[in-house]
């Protein structure tokens, strides 16, 4: 399977804190996408990051993208509760979108 | 700007029955649509690929028989499932590039669907 891996696949923290989730794959990308996912409902585009980029900001959120070891981050800072949700990443290999597993978020208050 | 809609949101149907789910974009002209099924706590898994006016592109391991896809016009893609079975149940997402809009996909809300 092409599918990448996220890491973790559930994290639970009280508002305020940072909550870092990871994403491998396996191909060689165009760009890396980050969305999320209230449950039961469509996705949400969070930010892309192109791969001649190495981080990104916009927000309280920022990821990177390191293309020698083929993976990402996406750092939520100052959480709140309204952020729980899943997360997934999703490599962009010339115009077809592939999902990693996702990480579920939830964030106390 | 840049709304996908999805229609119906949900829908139930018996084992057989073949179901159409649309997804519209509102406000930009979509060049290529995909439609994507999750299975519940998994992630979106591509089925096909569809420009319009062209025949729909198949991911390995779908059937195109059994999933229809029509792109008819520039805002309108139709997914339907025939003679839909219980392990069709799934979650049915359609996302929608426009000409000119880069690299982002827009998604729609999603169709819940479960065969009885």
């Amino acid at each position: 399977s092409q599918q990448g891996e996220e890491d973790p696949q559930a994290l639970s923290i009280q508002e305020g804190e940072n909550a870092t989730m990871n994403c491998s794959y396996k191909t060689s990308i165009n760009n890396l996408q980050w969305y999320r996912q209230n449950s039961g409902r469509g996705l949400v585009h969070l930010i892309l990051i192109r791969s001649n980029e190495r981080e990104k900001h916009s927000g309280r959120l920022r990821v990177t993208l390191d293309t020698s070891k083929k993976s990402s981050s996406l750092l939520i800072t100052a959480s709140r509760a309204a952020d729980t949700a899943s997360y997934f990443c999703a490599t962009d290999g010339w115009g077809k979108l592939i999902f990693g597993t996702g990480t579920r978020l939830q964030v106390f208050p | 700007g840049a709304v996908v809609s999805q229609h119906p949101s949900w829908v139930i149907c018996k084992s057989g029955t073949s179901v159409k789910i649309e997804c519209r974009s509102l406000d930009f002209q979509a060049t290529t649509m995909f439609w994507y099924r999750q299975f519940p706590k998994q992630s979106l898994m591509l089925m096909a690929t569809s420009n319009e006016g062209s025949k729909a592109t198949y991911e390995q391991g779908v059937e195109k028989d059994k999933f229809l896809i029509n792109h008819a016009s520039l805002t309108l893609s139709t997914l339907t499932v025939t003679s839909a079975h219980p392990e069709d149940s799934s979650f049915y997402i359609c996302s929608a590039t426009s000409s000119g809009g880069g690299d982002t996909q827009y998604f729609g809300p999603g169709t819940r669907l479960t065969v009885l």
